[in-house]
């Protein structure tokens, strides 16, 4: 079945650092992949998306690309701030199902 | 306007109560979803509404039964559930049920059964 890896938080940087979170997948046939965000207390906001490959999602600073071959996904932000510590979700999407999340992958920034 | 609501925004209850969750959506989506959240672990799915028709049930148990009185509707309805369906329950929408449309999810609503 369908599954999305993340690397394991959590993730501590300081203030104006850069950010990688990796994401890859597998999937029968070619799927849409999300990226989520979750403050605390919160529900999931949607923070970018891509729907084929090569595709570049990007909102807020954050970036992301469908990349095929290596079956990847992952985030990326030149300059993170204390605002952007949250659980970070990958999450695929093939049609046949609702969403299939990664584990979260957590991030603390420090001023 | 992407917004999912969700009413109330915490609940207890004892294992004998009945209460429902509610959740509504404005934006003409025409799939609805239901999520358990437990703590420190990703959204799982419960229950798909495509258009108006249950459309996915992941076996759950049936102290949970869904609703869609309508198309921005949808009701989570609990029944002599237990501690450990103690969690977080998130709705969420989304244009249609196939594949690419983004889902919104409402603030969800923190449960605890006591």
């Amino acid at each position: 079945g369908d599954s999305v890896t993340q690397m394991e938080g959590p993730v501590t940087l300081s203030e104006e650092a850069f950010l990688t979170i990796n994401c890859t997948y597998t999937a029968t046939g070619y799927p849409s992949l999300f990226w989520y965000v979750q403050y605390p207390g919160e529900g999931l906001q949607l923070l970018l998306k891509a729907t084929k490959a090569d595709d570049k999602g990007s909102n807020k600073g954050f970036e992301a690309t469908y990349r095929k071959e290596t079956t990847s996904f992952h985030l990326e932000k030149g300059s993170v701030q204390v605002s952007d510590s949250a659980v970070y979700f990958c999450a695929s999407n093939t049609g046949r199902r609702a969403l299939t999340f990664g584990s979260g992958t957590r991030l603390q920034v420090q001023p | 306007d992407t917004e999912v609501t969700q009413t109330p925004k915490h609940l207890v209850m004892g294992m004998t109560n009945k209460k429902s969750l509610k959740c509504e959506q404005h934006m003409g989506h025409r799939a609805m979803y239901w999520y358990k959240q437990k703590a420190k672990k990703p959204p799982e799915l419960m229950f798909v509404y495509s258009y108006e028709k249950l459309s996915i049930n992941e076996s759950v148990p049936s102290r949970f039964s869904p609703e869609c009185p309508n198309s921005s509707l949808l009701n989570l309805h609990l029944h002599a559930l237990q501690p450990e369906d103690s969690a977080l329950y998130l709705c969420a929408s989304s244009q249609d049920p196939g594949q690419g449309w983004e889902q919104y999810f409402g603030p969800g609503t923190r449960l605890t059964v006591t």
